[in-house]
């Protein structure tokens, strides 16, 4: 298994300015994930971070808006960048459970984002 | 688009009881099917996973169904306790990315005593 700890867990921020979550995992993983959930709804991918190369965003996100670092293989961080009230969210990393022949994720405690 | 749906109303049942979760898929046929159990103010925790060709998967007093015809899985907890409250969420990977999932937005189950 995986423990994942992400900082912080939670930040209210103004309008305008950035936040930058970071993701430690306990174990040296390939590919990390990073997650939003907005107030009742599901889990959505944002984007897929492997080290070493360019961040792999999903339709909708882009890197302008949520800079990816991913600079070794327990470590990773997503950047919220001017924020908007619509940003407000839940944002969850995850990593894959490589240890199983099929992809489960373990996923971190999230970091609850207020936007003023 | 793929798509996945739950129930969004809370299910709310007696201490006990067998609570049954549902999970429907539109546009894809998953390979496999995932159930996560999420807390208030944490991640989510992998609970069960079911393939194609498993009608049915059980771990203790969980048990998950999966018909590819209706394009359904169903999650039951029997003898079900307050500690099972929660959210419960099921997901697929999406065609062609490994570890991409997409997942449903989760049905929160209230266990009463």
């Amino acid at each position: 298994s995986a423990v994942i700890s992400q900082k912080p867990s939670r930040d209210i921020c103004q309008r305008g300015t950035s936040l930058t979550i970071q993701c430690q995992v306990d174990s040296q993983v390939t590919m990390m994930f990073w997650y939003r959930q907005q107030p009742g709804q599901s889990l959505t991918l944002i984007a897929t971070a492997n080290q070493g190369s360019e961040a792999t965003y999903e339709s909708g996100f882009v890197i302008d808006k949520f800079p990816i670092s991913r600079p070794n293989l327990t470590f990773s961080t997503l950047t919220v960048s001017n924020m908007s009230p619509e940003d407000s969210s839940i944002y969850l990393c995850s990593v894959e459970n490589t240890g199983a022949s099929t992809d489960t994720q373990y996923f971190g405690p999230g970091t609850r984002l207020t936007v003023l | 688009s793929q798509k996945i749906e739950q129930n969004s109303e809370a299910l709310n049942i007696q201490e006990g009881k067998t609570a049954t979760l549902t999970c429907n898929y539109t546009n894809y046929s998953p390979a496999y099917l995932q159930w996560y159990r999420q807390d208030p103010g944490r991640g989510p925790v992998f609970l069960l996973l079911i393939r194609e060709n498993e009608k049915e998967k059980r771990k203790e007093r969980l048990k998950v169904t999966f018909d590819t015809t209706l394009k359904q899985s169903l999650f039951h907890i029997t003898a079900s306790q307050p500690a099972d409250s929660a959210t419960y969420l099921c997901a697929f990977h999406g065609s062609g990315n490994t570890g991409k999932l997409i997942f449903g937005q989760g049905t929160t189950l209230q266990v009463k005593p």
